[in-house]
């Protein structure tokens, strides 16, 4: 069964770089048939694409988000990351990481990690 | 961006009734709607995928429909565990969004 589990810093401070990274145990990293990515929910509010990728294929990012963000991956480590660059308080949330299936002709994320809260603060 | 409405924020409803959720696209997505339940404290879970279908292990009395720009999630007999925030989520464009939610309450 697919496990997802973020890890990394709760906290960073404003300006500073955000990296968290996601380990999936029970499937394939470098398998073309689904999308790896993070998604993020700030306190109280809505869910928030980030970004995602296709093995070998392209990397997608929230436009609004698209110059500070980058998404890699390790298939050894059987983990991808996300970057986010020049925080601000704004960042502050809980952060997802997330596998993306096609069903029906279309995309749809079927698992999600459990959620890691990073907080932007001095 | 393809932007994603839902309507309402927020409601309250009995155990046993029919609730209806609505979610409007700012362009055509065909069927590329996926709708979620995010129970407090918890990740989403995926319920409807491509308009209508029911994902695996999801109760029956979810359900979808709509195409185009116009979708609906309907729950039948609402259930005290049916307490949760519900969004939508386009996947037509390679930009994916969400709609903001709607919150479910039991009265």
């Amino acid at each position: 069964q697919l496990q997802l589990q973020e890890s990394g810093p709760g906290l960073v401070k404003p300006s500073e770089t955000l990296s968290l990274t996601c380990t999936v145990s029970g499937d394939s990293i470098n398998s073309n048939t689904y999308y790896w990515g993070w998604i993020r929910q700030p306190p109280g509010k809505g869910l928030e694409w980030i970004g995602n990728f296709h093995y070998g294929g392209t990397t997608y990012y929230n436009p609004s988000l698209k110059s500070r963000v980058t998404l890699s991956v390790d298939t050894s480590k059987k983990q991808f990351s996300l970057k986010l660059t020049s925080v601000t308080a704004a960042d502050t949330a809980v952060y997802y990481c997330a596998r993306g299936v096609s069903q029906g002709g279309s995309y749809q994320i079927d698992s999600w990690g459990q959620g890691t809260l990073v907080t932007v603060s001095s | 961006d393809i932007q994603m409405t839902q309507s309402p924020s927020s409601l309250s409803a009995s155990v046993g009734d029919r609730v209806t959720i609505t979610c409007r696209a700012s362009q055509s997505i065909s069927s590329y709607l996926n709708w979620y339940q995010q129970k407090p404290g918890k990740a989403p879970k995926l319920l409807i995928y491509t308009a209508s279908s029911l994902q695996s292990g999801v109760p029956s009395r979810f359900s979808g429909s709509g195409s185009g720009t116009d979708f609906t999630l309907t729950i039948n007999k609402l259930q005290p565990e049916d307490l949760a925030t519900y969004y939508c989520q386009q996947t037509y464009s390679t930009s994916w969004t969400f709609g903001q939610g709607t919150k479910v309450e039991i009265k």
